[in-house]
């Protein structure tokens, strides 16, 4: 299987800030890459898809980059919806794999 | 406009089987490239992929679970099931059922249903 690997776990930031989630895939994945935000108690919702594409209606705010076996999420500009967990996830091989997930805190 | 809901029972004992059904709108799963999936989380924990089922029938399973996976279509209906035997209370998740578009146009899981939590205890 292919591990995803993120880092950090917690993240605090103030409203405002500029924050960066990294994902490490344990072997290459091409930019088979999905980024999703999950507010407590609801179901995730993608952001970014094939590691750099912002999923339509997402604000411009976010972005992906990254191909093979390193990726980051950024959000340019912390808004106070954005407080939530993200959790990477490769879809290039089966079984299709998660990271442990970023719990971005309000600082 | 593309929906997804999820049902069945919200508490199983250990060893029974669970089935849920998930019944999609939205889309028809005989288009080609379309898939339908299941997704678990443990509360408090990460998400899990358990299973997908394609267009033309091909069913993809987590082989940490596949022993006790089995994931069905009904294109008529709409919905797609997902069964799972000798159910554990380490089983005890929200339990997702997801859309999947197969191919160079793919958006990931790019539409959930709301999730239902199903607790295993005797």
């Amino acid at each position: 299987d292919i591990q995803m690997t993120q880092s950090p776990s917690t993240l605090s930031a103030s409203v405002g800030d500029r924050v960066t989630i990294t994902c490490r895939a344990s072997q290459s994945i091409s930019s088979w890459l999905a980024w999703y935000q999950q507010r407590p108690g609801k179901a995730p919702k993608v952001l970014i898809y094939q590691a750099s594409n912002l999923e339509s209606g997402v604000p411009s705010r976010f972005s992906g980059s990254g191909s093979g076996t390193d990726f980051t999420l950024t959000i340019s500009s912390l808004q106070p919806d954005d407080f939530a967990t993200y959790s990477c996830q490769q879809y290039d091989r089966y079984p299709y794999t998660f990271g442990q997930g970023t719990k971005l805190e309000i600082k | 406009q593309i929906t997804l809901k999820e049902s069945g029972p919200t508490l199983v004992k250990p060893t029974q089987t669970l089935t849920l059904t998930c019944t999609f709108s939205g889309f028809s799963l005989s288009t080609s490239g379309v898939g339908v999936g299941w997704v678990r989380q443990p509360p408090g924990k990460a998400l899990e992929w358990l299973a997908l089922i394609y267009w033309d029938d091909d069913q993809r399973y987590n082989p940490s679970l596949k022993s006790g996976l089995t994931i069905t279509k009904d294109t008529s209906k709409n919905q797609v099931v997902l069964t799972m035997t000798n159910m554990d209370p380490v089983d005890t998740a929200t339990y997702y059922c997801v859309h999947f578009y197969y191919g160079s146009g793919s958006h990931g899981f790019d539409y959930w249903g709301q999730g239902t939590l199903v607790t295993v205890s005797s």
